[in-house]
C-alpha cells in the first residue's frame, strides 16, 4: 500500500542552524502539506502546496520557513535559522485526485529538537 | 474563526465497554470532517471522512456519525489494541485543503 515517507525520523540541531526536512508523498498525489505538533498540543497547519506553488500558509510559516518540490518525488521543508520553539514533530501529508477536498495521508513525522 | 473541540480529553474503558467520543466544530460551511487515529510518536492514520449531516461510516469496531454541529466516534466492544489518540479535523475556510485539528481524545482500553 502506498505511503508517505519522511526523513530523518529525528533531527537534533543547534539554535540558529538551518534544517531541511524531507518527505516523499504518495506518487500520484497532487496536493502537499506540512503540519507540526508541539508535544502535548494540537496538530497545526503550516503550509499547503499545489502546482509548484504555495496555496496557503499559516501565521507560523514566516520568512524562516520555505518549501520546495525539487524533483518529481521529494517535498522539503526548510527552516533557515532554527529557534528553540521550533522543536516539534513535523508531519508531511498528501492528497490525491483532482480536488483538495479528499482525505490526507500523513507520514510518520520528523521529530525536530532544537538545543 | 474555525474551531474544533473534542471531548473527553482522556477516556479509560474496560475491554468490551462501548463508548463514544465527541467532536464539536465551528466552521463557515462544512466541506469535510475527518477522523484520524494517532499512536504515540507516529503520524495520524486516516480513518473516516464525512461530508454531510446524517452521514455514517463504519470500520470494524468504529462508527463515525455527523450532525450539523458535531461528530461522534462510537467504539463498540473495544479491545486493548484500540488504545490510541483519536483526532478530529475539519477543512478550514478557503479551498486549499488546510485541516483544523482538535486536541484529540486519548483512549486507553484495559484488558
Amino acid at each position: 500500500e502506498p505511503e508517505v515517507t519522511q526523513t530523518p525520523s529525528h533531527q537534533v540541531t543547534q539554535m540558529g542552524q538551518e534544517v531541511i526536512l524531507r518527505c516523499v508523498p504518495i506518487s500520484n498525489h497532487l496536493y502537499f502539506y506540512w503540519y507540526r505538533q508541539i508535544l502535548g498540543q494540537k496538530v497545526e497547519f503550516l503550509v499547503s502546496f499545489y502546482n509548484n506553488e504555495i496555496s496557503e500558509k499559516s501565521e507560523i510559516f514566516d520568512d524562516q520557513f520555505s518549501v520546495e518540490r525539487p524533483d518529481g518525488s521529494n517535498f522539503t521543508l526548510k527552516i533557515r535559522s532554527t529557534k528553540l520553539e521550533d522543536s516539534a514533530m513535523y508531519f508531511c501529508a498528501s492528497t490525491g485526485g483532482t480536488s483538495s477536498r479528499n482525505e490526507q495521508f500523513f507520514g510518520p513525522g520528523t521529530r525536530l529538537t532544537v538545543l | 474563526e474555525d474551531q474544533v473541540t473534542q471531548s473527553p480529553e482522556a477516556l479509560r474503558l474496560q475491554e468490551g465497554e462501548s463508548s463514544s467520543l465527541n467532536c464539536s466544530y465551528t466552521v463557515s460551511g462544512l466541506r469535510g470532517l475527518f477522523w484520524y487515529r494517532q499512536d504515540p510518536g507516529k503520524g495520524p492514520e486516516f480513518l473516516f471522512t464525512l461530508y454531510s449531516a446524517g452521514e455514517e461510516k463504519e470500520k470494524e469496531r468504529l462508527k463515525a456519525t455527523l450532525t450539523k454541529k458535531e461528530s461522534f466516534l462510537h467504539i463498540t466492544a473495544p479491545k486493548p489494541e484500540d488504545s490510541a489518540t483519536y483526532l478530529c479535523a475539519v477543512f478550514g475556510s478557503g479551498n486549499t485543503g488546510k485541516l483544523i485539528f482538535g486536541q484529540g481524545t486519548t483512549l486507553q482500553v484495559k484488558p
